[in-house]
């Protein structure tokens, strides 16, 4: 099955502990992307990526880190969590680079920083 | 600042009749504006989108139209049934440049009564 999965789906993690949030997807897609999703503000990009050892910052990608080594995989690191990155994170992929498809989403993260 | 809006969090529909969905712009630059559809613990899923050089899409129940002199875009599904209740989030496409950039509003639960 054509799919975009993370992990863990659940997370909960002290402040400073560095922590991954794993995405790989099976559909050897060139793009792929992260999101966080918090009430009232919608889906806001963290980083993007348009090919291996490509990527770029989206619109809130300050505390945040990631790596495209491989292209089924777009590791999201935080290297020091802090409790304003207790969000619901989602990572998707896209083939073209044209958006009329749009991305592929994964079922989510939600993470909490106490 | 917010350059896709969706000014209406909550929306209420009776089954078979028309829910319409509005999402407004600021970004002249955007090319393509796509449309998701949210369940609870799920990623965000595709349903439609349109290229800006176009006015109206169709694809079954849900059409989306775009209005470039207004910035605004809309969804109208029809019939609405139980299963469209969901949160819907409009999203735009900056252009070839900066393509996987897309910009998501705030999105709108639709509620689909019996």
């Amino acid at each position: 099955e054509a799919q975009v999965t993370q992990n863990p789906r659940y997370l909960i993690t002290v402040t400073g502990k560095k922590l991954t949030v794993t995405c790989s997807q099976n559909m050897n897609h060139e793009y792929m992307s992260w999101y966080r999703q918090d009430p009232g503000l919608g889906l806001r990009q963290i980083y993007y990526s348009m090919n291996v050892e490509v990527t770029d910052k989206g619109d809130v990608p300050e505390g945040y880190k990631v790596s495209r080594k491989e292209k089924r995989n777009f590791p999201l690191i935080l290297e020091s969590p802090s409790p304003n990155q207790t969000s619901l994170y989602f990572c998707a992929s896209s083939l073209t680079q044209a958006m009329k498809d749009g991305y592929t989403f994964g079922s989510g993260t939600r993470l909490t920083v106490v | 600042d917010q350059q896709v809006k969706q000014n209406s969090p909550s929306l209420s529909v009776q089954e078979g009749r028309i829910s319409i969905l509005n999402c407004d712009y600021t970004n002249s630059m955007f090319d393509y504006f796509l449309w998701y559809k949210k369940y609870p613990a799920e990623g965000p899923t595709f349903l439609i989108s349109i290229s800006s050089i176009k006015d109206k899409n169709e694809d079954g129940r849900f059409t989306v139209f775009l209005n470039k002199s207004a910035k605004h875009l809309s969804l109208h599904i029809v019939p609405s049934q139980p299963g469209d209740s969901a949160v819907y989030f409009c999203a735009a496409s900056p252009g070839v440049q900066g393509a996987q950039k897309l910009v998501f509003g705030q999105g709108t639960r639709l509620t689909i009564n019996p």
